[in-house]
């Protein structure tokens, strides 16, 4: 079955450690997204990529970094820099374009302890 | 700069009764919009879409309503059910420029449906 794939689904972290969440997805999509939730705040776009090895910063890239070196896979670090990184994190795929929409994964719940 | 915007929080329906969802935006840009739903500690899930040459479309219980001119969509739910409750995010994207594809979402409808 093609899909997204998030992983860890439940990640927890100390304050200034760096941590790296995994997408991976077998959809052969072009682009990949990352998404932040917090309550009431929506989604917000932290990092996006169209093709390997290009990126582009979203909204809110801050404390933030990726990378793009194979087409099913763009991994997200929230760094220490991050100043409140406990959020429900999100990564989607689509066609180049994306006219059709996202595939989501299922999501990374961070907490910071 | 919000530029999708769903400006009720929640909303609660009886069984059996429309449920009906809005959305603003205001970038003049956006071409195509979509609507998704999501359930707790899961990702979204596309629901149905729709082009700006359009000003409806259906698909079974599920229609959207697109206002150019008001900038202005709206989602229907007739009739609601029970497991229909969840997050509802509207979403828009541009029909070009470096930001096609890339898809800007309202801060989301909690919908609570009541048996």
């Amino acid at each position: 079955d093609g899909g997204i794939t998030q992983s860890p689904k439940y990640l927890f972290r100390k304050e200034g450690q760096n941590v790296t969440l995994s997408c991976e997805q077998n959809l052969n999509h072009d682009a990949m997204y990352w998404y932040r939730q917090d309550p009431g705040q929506g989604l917000r776009l932290i990092y996006y990529s169209q093709i390997v090895n290009d990126f582009q910063k979203g909204d809110i890239a801050e404390g933030y970094s990726v990378s793009r070196e194979k087409k099913e896979s763009f991994p997200l670090t929230v760094t220490s820099a991050q100043k409140n990184p406990t959020a429900f994190y999100l990564c989607a795929s689509s066609v180049t374009g994306g006219s059709f929409g996202y595939t989501f994964g299922s999501g990374t719940r961070l907490t910071v302890v | 700069d919000q530029q999708v915007k769903q400006n009720s929080p929640s909303l609660s329906v009886q069984e059996g009764r429309i449920s009906i969802l809005n959305c603003d935006y205001t970038n003049s840009m956006f071409d195509y919009f979509l609507w998704y739903k999501k359930y707790p500690a899961e990702g979204p899930t596309f629901l149905i879409s729709i082009s700006s040459i359009k000003d409806k479309n259906e698909d079974g219980r599920f229609t959207v309503f697109l206002n150019k001119s008001a900038k202005h969509l709206s989602l229907h739910i007739v009739p609601s059910q029970p497991g229909d409750s969840a997050v509802y995010f509207c979403a828009a994207t541009p029909a070009g420029g470096t930001s096609y594809g890339k898809l800007t979402f309202g801060q989301g409808t909690i919908l609570t449906v009541h048996p």
